[in-house]
């Protein structure tokens, strides 16, 4: 079966330093992953999305980046973060063309003070 | 371009009472699916329910249902014998074309002992 590995799932960190948040899908390949921001008691807000190796699609300007070094590993990161780059950080993965949606990480809920 | 719409941020329900939760939608895409998710408190997402458009049958999952109304591009989520576990934010989603899940800003759902 499938399984989907984010973490870490607390971070608390300074302004102006680095991030690297992981997330690994077992169980499938070729997936189509996603990386979400939700703050407190909002909606998901896309933020990358990949259809494969090297295929980063960035859906909104910002402090962030995506990379998927490997077919099931897609790392978020930033080099300096910001306070508004706080918030809840969910990963997930689909078949290619979500038809039966997505399967989500158990998130990484980032402090940035 | 693909809309979803929930126009009630907040509800509550009485335990082992029934509750619908409204979710409206705009695609031009003649084949779609629509889906619920679960947000409980631990903010783990979990799927509920799934709907194929061209399926005319609504579909169940134990004490979740949906209503579909094509025509109106309506998609309520009902919960029957509301408990306590059911207490969480619930999100519409819809996915049509080649394009990432589009999600509603989400219902708060309180269920009250």
């Amino acid at each position: 079966s499938q399984t989907i590995h984010q973490w870490p799932a607390t971070l608390v960190q300074p302004v102006g330093s680095p991030l690297s948040l992981e997330c690994t899908v077992e169980g499938t390949s070729n997936p189509n992953l996603y990386w979400y921001r939700q703050a407190a008691g909002r909606g998901l807000q896309l933020l990358f999305y990949s259809v494969g190796i090297g295929q980063i699609s960035s859906e909104v300007p910002q402090n962030l980046s995506a990379s998927r070094p490997q077919d099931r590993q897609f790392i978020l990161s930033s080099k300096k973060l910001l306070l508004s780059d706080s918030g809840f950080y969910l990963c997930a993965w689909s078949l290619a063309g979500p038809r039966y949606g997505y399967t989500f990480g158990s998130g990484t809920r980032l402090t940035v003070v | 371009a693909q809309t979803v719409t929930q126009s009630q941020p907040e509800m509550s329900v009485q335990e082992a009472e029934t509750v619908t939760l409204s979710c409206t939608y705009d695609t031009s895409e003649s084949n779609y699916y629509l889906f619920w998710y679960k947000q409980p408190p631990s903010r783990q997402m979990i799927l509920v329910i799934r709907q194929e458009a061209y399926k005319q049958q609504n579909a169940t999952e134990n004490r979740f249902s949906v209503n579909f109304q094509k025509a109106a591009k309506s998609f309520s989520l009902k919960i029957s014998d509301s408990q306590l576990g059911d207490t969480a934010m619930y999100f519409c989603a819809l996915f049509s074309g080649n394009t990432p899940l589009v999600f509603g800003k989400g219902t708060r759902l309180s269920v009250i002992a």
